[in-house]
């Protein structure tokens, strides 16, 4: 139980571009999702905290007008890169905190690659 | 602040040894600790987890070791294998569980 699904697995997009990310839970409802970003050798970094039916809690430094979050329902929650540019290239990975338990679920990230 | 850190970026080991990873933590406060393993392209996955009210607990080859008193877990494999290479982090949530802090991660390399 507890799975989290993410799509795509992986994209390369021109610059300039927009991307969209999907996360979904498949077998439960997740109030929080949260996405992470990771470059290489490095360890995963919170992005933001989506909550359902209302706006992304983002962490400093990262613009909230760029990394656009959408969290309509209690399985999906969307990430968008706008205007994806080479240095966006990286691991993006969402994850869901199961309601009543403590576990925190991943997807299985997406590798997006700007050209 | 809260910060998780690890102290060695990889470890080489040979099949069938015993492999120890270590963390180190700075927020006292800090009452569960969780262990993932994130094989290379994928997500991390979970291991195990200890709560500050123990001091080991035991898995499937794996033992998680917690010292308070000097705010240091460790994750240990027995009878490592070619399929536990992996990167392995700690983390932490905050204190209101809504998040998690990554340390920086241990790249374990086994070699037959």
């Amino acid at each position: 139980g507890a799975v989290v699904s993410q799509h795509p697995s992986r994209v390369i997009c021109k610059s300039g571009t927009s991307v969209k990310i999907e996360c979904r839970s498949l077998d439960f409802q997740a109030t929080t999702m949260f996405w992470y970003r990771q470059f290489p050798k490095q360890s995963l970094m919170l992005m933001a905290t989506s909550n359902e039916g209302s706006k992304a809690t983002y962490e400093q430094g990262v613009e909230k007008d760029k990394f656009l979050i959408n969290h309509a329902s209690l399985t999906l929650s969307t990430l968008t890169v706008t205007s994806a540019h080479p240095e966006d290239s990286s691991f993006y990975i969402c994850s869901a905190r199961v309601h009543g338990n403590y576990g925190y679920t991943f997807g299985s990230g997406t590798r997006l690659t700007v050209v | 602040g809260e910060s998780v850190g690890l102290h060695l970026p990889t470890l080489s080991v040979q099949e069938g040894d015993n492999s120890i990873i270590n963390c180190a933590y700075s927020n006292s406060a800090s009452d569960y600790f969780i262990w993932y393993k994130q094989e290379s392209g994928k997500g991390p996955q979970f291991i195990i987890d200890i709560r500050s009210n123990m001091d080991k607990r035991q898995g499937q080859r794996v033992t998680v070791l917690l010292n308070k008193t000097v705010k240091h877990l460790s994750l240990q494999i027995a009878a490592t294998q070619p399929g536990d290479s992996a990167v392995y982090f700690c983390a932490e949530p905050n204190s209101g569980y809504s998040t998690l802090t990554f340390g920086k991660g241990t790249m374990l390399l086994v070699s037959p």
